[in-house]
């Protein structure tokens, strides 16, 4: 079956503009993640679904970023007035949710290569 | 802070050779231990996973080793091939707080295999 899908896969803007990425998950994963990867902070979490409430968005670094989920389906990492620093590659995972919420394996979408100008 | 420690940052091995790749963590809560694998331009995989009621766990040429006593764990690649030249993270996640769901991820370990 189909993975995890991602777009755009790579996304150039102006600093100070909006950008918006998209995630497509895994037909029937409950649980849906985003994380950043920079060269210097590695792989950071950025704010988890369960569903299409958000139970965890702690990683989210700044109130320019927010993120939604309709139908417990597709999400939307939503970038306002961006900054150069936001530049990474945002990846998006899905996964089932067990008993209690414990996460069964997460799979990875390929990513967006954000660079902010 | 980093909640999931990883050494070492590089590693090259020659074909045929052993890798041994190592994770620390500290929070108790944290009881799922995965590695990914990942390739230029691709997303993460998952390549083996572990929970603690176990000490070693296997798949093929791979292997995780568990110390819960100490809080440690690591990979073995055997035989490790060319192919295997990626760049390896190891993670963690728990059943509690704000260790739920998440996955706390080591800086990765770039590991180069030469023929």
């Amino acid at each position: 079956g189909a993975g995890v899908s991602q777009s755009p896969s790579n996304k150039v803007t102006e600093k100070g503009k909006d950008v918006e990425l998209r995630c497509d998950p895994i037909s029937g994963h409950t649980a849906l993640y985003w994380y950043r990867q920079s060269l210097g902070q590695g792989l950071e979490f950025l704010i988890y679904f369960q569903g299409n409430s958000a139970p965890d968005k702690s990683g989210l670094p700044s109130d320019r970023f927010s993120a939604e989920r309709t139908g417990g389906s597709v999400s939307t990492l939503t970038i306002q007035r961006t900054q150069q620093e936001d530049s990474a590659v945002y990846l998006c995972a899905s996964s089932f949710l067990g008993r209690g919420g414990v996460a069964d394996t997460q799979y990875f979408g390929p990513g967006t290569r954000l660079t902010v100008l | 802070q980093q909640q999931v420690k990883q050494s070492p940052q590089s590693l090259i091995v020659q074909k045929g050779g052993i890798s041994i790749i190592n994770c620390a963590y500290e929070n108790t809560a944290f009881d799922y231990f995965p590695w990914y694998q990942q390739f230029p331009g691709k997303g993460p995989a998952l390549l083996i996973a572990i929970r603690p009621d176990v000490s070693e766990k296997k798949e093929g040429r791979f292997t995780i080793s568990f110390n819960k006593s100490a809080k440690q764990f690591s990979l073995h690649i055997m035989d490790s091939q060319p192919g295997d030249s990626a760049t390896y993270f190891c993670a963690a996640s728990g059943v509690r707080g704000s260790t739920l769901g998440r996955l706390y991820f080591g800086r990765g370990t770039q590991l180069t295999v030469w023929p």
